[in-house]
């Protein structure tokens, strides 16, 4: 089992808004990551939590705020967004001791 | 730093032919993993294969192989009889031993046309 679920999968938001992504895994995976993608163009880290405790911040502006309340979920958290964020933004996880990750189907943002 | 090159950014075929995508990289590490992965319409990553650098031998896993080359610094895919399900966006990446972190070539399209 390699499922990587996120939620939503598609949302919507205005500039003033403030709303989460969320992704979970239960595969026991100690590692996990935020990746954006814009359109045509290759995923770009942004975050990575390991075991639960943020490892890596790719210089992202604070209006992404990551969040990881347990070994399986991680958050999101989109605040004063901007149009040029509407994004693929990508979960992944990896199995400790592998270098693999496993990605979920992303959310597509759009911000209006 | 870290670097990988995909130049072919779009690639058709007929459905049954053979096809290759490159993949160049650039890392002063000795230790380090490459990746490809498959990203269909639906925009899920799908892992393929995961190549350690101290491990040159190929692999092939049903039509699918690989070509790990040190020497020219590649790492090359091969789909055999290609279908009209294998039309996506292969990427190609590199992680380093001592980083968490993916660095993914530009992408190939394919697309396999009946």
């Amino acid at each position: 089992d390699t499922e990587v679920t996120q939620t939503p999968k598609h949302l919507v938001m205005g500039m003033t808004n403030k709303k989460s992504l969320k992704c979970e895994q239960h595969m026991g995976h100690r590692a996990m990551y935020w990746y954006k993608q814009k359109a045509k163009k290759p995923p770009e880290l942004m975050f990575v939590y390991s075991y639960e405790k943020l490892s890596i911040n790719e210089s992202v502006p604070s209006r992404f705020s990551p969040e990881c309340p347990n070994s399986s979920l991680l958050n999101l958290h989109l605040h004063a967004l901007q149009p040029e964020d509407s994004a693929l933004y990508l979960c992944a996880s990896s199995p400790r001791g592998k270098a693999e990750a496993f990605f979920g189907q992303g959310t597509r943002l759009t911000v209006v | 730093a870290q670097k990988v090159t995909q130049a072919q950014t779009e690639i058709s075929v007929v459905e049954k032919e053979d096809v290759t995508l490159d993949c160049v990289y650039e890392t002063r590490d000795t230790t380090y993993y490459l990746f490809w992965y498959k990203q269909p319409p639906s925009g899920e990553l799908v892992f393929l294969i995961r190549r350690n650098s101290f491990d040159e031998q190929n692999e092939i896993s049903g039509r699918y192989s690989w070509n790990f080359q040190k020497s020219t610094s590649s790492f090359n895919f091969t789909i055999t009889a290609s279908q009209v399900v294998d039309s996506a966006v292969y990427f190609c990446a590199i992680r380093m031993d001592s980083s968490y972190k993916l660095i993914f070539g530009s992408g190939t399209r394919l697309l396999v046309r009946p």
